[in-house]
């Protein structure tokens, strides 16, 4: 199964910060991984999908790059409602698997 | 507009079984495989498994085999996972979700959430 690496599991930040949140994956996915923002006790929120490309209705603060195994969310200019949980998903190849989370916080 | 509407909490004991469904409306359901994903509490997300409606195939992760089964009826747009056995480990939220319409393999259009809930 390919792993999908998150590192730090804690951010903190600031309003207005911009944040970068990076995934890596134990092997080559080329551009098949997705983001997700997931807030407590909800489903998740798709952000990102194929590394880079914004799904609809997504805020364009959001924006994402990567290819190979290092993949990278950037927020621009963090507002209130984006402190939350932040996963990355590769789907490369079944299973498909999800990184363990990037929590960002307030500062 | 898509909508994936899940049913209500469940509580087993353990080694019973616990059959959760999904029921969709808002587009054509025969047209987008619908996967399963589950969260334990303060965990990270785990996909267990995906279904095409319209024929019925399926693919489940190896951890799941043999124990889960993904059905579906057509005539209701629902699809239902299955899953036998079950432990203390499998308490945990579980979700459907449905792909995309351009790539066919993210997950924007998930249901509620079912929480299963194994206890003696």
């Amino acid at each position: 199964d390919i792993q999908m690496t998150q590192s730090p599991s804690t951010l903190s930040a600031s309003v207005g910060d911009r944040v970068t949140i990076p995934c890596r994956a134990n092997q080559n996915i080329s551009i098949w991984v997705a983001w997700y923002q997931q807030k407590a006790g909800k489903a998740p929120n798709l952000l990102i999908y194929r590394s880079s490309s914004l799904q609809t209705g997504v805020p364009s603060r959001f924006s994402g790059s990567g290819s190979g195994t290092e993949f990278t969310l950037t927020i621009n200019s963090l507002q209130p409602d984006d402190f939350a949980t932040y996963c990355c998903q590769q789907y490369n190849s079944y299973p498909w698997t999800f990184g363990q989370g990037t929590k960002v916080e307030l500062k | 507009q898509v909508q994936l509407v899940q049913s209500g909490a469940e509580v087993k004991k353990p080694g019973a079984s616990v059959k959760v469904s999904c029921q969709a409306s808002g587009y054509t359901f025969i047209n987008y495989d619908i996967n399963w994903v589950r969260q334990a509490a303060g965990q990270g997300l785990e996909w267990m498994g995906w279904m095409n409606p319209d024929s019925g195939d399926t693919g489940y992760a190896q951890k799941f085999q043999g124990r889960v089964s993904m059905t579906r009826d057509t005539s209701i747009n629902t699809a239902y996972m299955e899953m036998s056995s079950l432990t203390s480990e499998d308490t945990a939220m579980y979700f459907c979700a449905r792909v995309s319409s351009y790539t066919r393999r993210d997950l924007p259009f998930w249901g509620q959430g079912t929480l299963v809930t194994v206890s003696s």
